[in-house]
């Protein structure tokens, strides 16, 4: 079985600030991550994927997610986030079948 | 090109009639997925196809029927719907279905609003 927990539903920010998005897994099996963006009214859009490999993956738009086996995260960062950047944030974990579980979101709201 | 395109973008219907919601893909991917989306909510899977052959049905009820007519198009007949059923519908489409590795590429969705 696997699951995911993103911690924070809402995360409000200013314009050019840090941020990061958390996201705790639990799987019985091999372990492949991905962080997906959903824009208003709009589909997902992959951000980045860790399958294997460097535990510091780079995505789109300047976003980074780092994998920690010890600690079972994949947290999402950005070094400097923009008005654009508003959207709903889903982590996703895969595992040796065909079924993606994702997590409930995490609504990232950059105000100006 | 990762791009899967679904139609209608909206649509809304009575809940005696009958319409269909169709997602096409042309990146020679074998798996076709139907995800249902309520707001604020992530996806929820509703229907794999592997090969062109219905491999998964998460106890969807039976007002939702798929179907693939072929390796690039998946549609979704929608027949006698309930006021619950107005939610985001996704499609999405993947290499393969049987690794975890393969990354899954989603459409627009098509917003269903049932009366």
């Amino acid at each position: 079985a696997q699951s995911v927990t993103q911690l924070d539903s809402q995360v409000p920010v200013f314009e050019e600030a840090p941020v990061e998005l958390r996201c705790n897994y639990s799987s019985s099996v091999s372990v492949y991550l991905f962080w997906y963006v959903q824009y208003p009214n709009q589909g997902l859009q992959l951000l980045l994927k860790y399958l294997s490999g460097s535990t510091l993956v780079k995505g789109i738009n300047g976003f980074e997610a780092e994998f920690n086996k010890s600690q079972t995260s994949f947290h999402l960062r950005k070094p400097s986030v923009h008005i654009s950047d508003t959207a709903e944030y889903f982590c996703a974990v895969g595992g040796s079948n065909y079924k993606l579980t994702f997590g409930k979101g995490t609504l990232l709201t950059v105000n100006p | 090109d990762t791009e899967v395109t679904q139609t209608p973008k909206h649509l809304v219907m009575g809940m005696t009639n009958k319409k269909s919601l169709k997602c096409e893909q042309h990146m020679g991917h074998r798996a076709m997925y139907w995800y249902k989306q309520k707001a604020k909510k992530p996806p929820e899977l509703m229907f794999v196809y592997s090969y062109e052959k219905l491999s998964i049905n998460e106890s969807v009820p039976s007002r939702f029927s798929p179907e693939c007519p072929n390796s690039s198009l998946l549609n979704l007949h929608l027949h006698a719907l309930q006021p619950e059923d107005s939610a985001l519908y996704l499609c999405a489409s993947s290499q393969r279905m049987t690794s975890g590795t393969d990354t899954q590429y989603f459409g627009p969705g098509t917003r269903l609003t049932v009366l």
